[in-house]
């Protein structure tokens, strides 16, 4: 069965203060692996896709890689507009629908 | 702003009754997708459609059902509604089924409150 955990559940940075969230999967095949950013009572809104380990992909102040096991987001230099929650998603060839994990609650204080 | 539109924002209604949410994919997407985001469940995926057929269930409820329509908008029916129904409603979609690329677009979701 296709799992998702994501830590840590909840992260508070200062402004400028680096960090990465983790993703850890478990898929039979992975089609993809999917970063999202979920503001409070808004739609997921799509980041990357991931789709082979040793890929990474970069917007702005982040930058997704990803291993045969896990996948990491990197926040560089965060300002208070990336707090956000952010979801990590696979898909797998025995599946159309993404499975997700819980996310990770970020908070940047000024 | 990911091109897929749904309606209405905001539902409440009472246990027992009967809801229909909308919606409407982005421009040349032929899969639609029903996730439902609980607070204590996170997202999980309901249904999904393409070009007008089912094509995979998740965790549906019997007493929930789709469709799609010929021009691509599809409608999510919730009946028999119970408190724990509560929950925000998404609507994806994506270009194909299992179509490079792989991606899905979520819409800004309707808030049902069940009291």
């Amino acid at each position: 069965e296709d799992q998702v955990t994501q830590s840590p559940e909840a992260l508070r940075l200062q402004e400028g203060e680096s960090s990465s969230l983790n993703c850890s999967y478990t898929v039979s095949g992975l089609r993809g692996l999917f970063w999202y950013r979920q503001d409070p009572g808004k739609g997921p809104e799509f980041l990357f896709t991931l789709y082979s380990a040793g890929e990474e992909k970069e917007k702005e102040r982040l930058k997704a890689t990803l291993t045969k096991k896990e996948s990491f987001l990197h926040i560089t230099a965060p300002k208070p507009e990336d707090s956000a929650t952010y979801l990590c998603a696979v898909q797998g060839y025995r599946a159309n629908n993404l499975f997700f994990g819980t996310g990770t609650r970020l908070t940047v204080i000024p | 702003d990911s091109g897929v539109t749904q309606t209405p924002k905001h539902l409440i209604t009472a246990t027992g009754q009967r809801v229909t949410l909308r919606c409407s994919p982005r421009s040349g997407d032929l899969s639609v997708y029903w996730y439902q985001q609980s607070l204590d469940q996170g997202l999980q995926f309901l249904i999904q459609y393409y070009n007008g057929e089912e094509r995979a269930k998740g965790n549906i409820l019997e007493r929930f059902s789709a469709q799609q329509f010929p021009d691509l908008h599809s409608e999510l029916n919730l009946s028999s509604l119970e408190l724990g129904d509560s929950a925000l409603y998404f609507c994806a979609s994506s270009v194909g089924q299992g179509a490079f690329p792989y991606e899905q677009y979520f819409g800004p979701g309707t808030r049902l409150t069940v009291t």
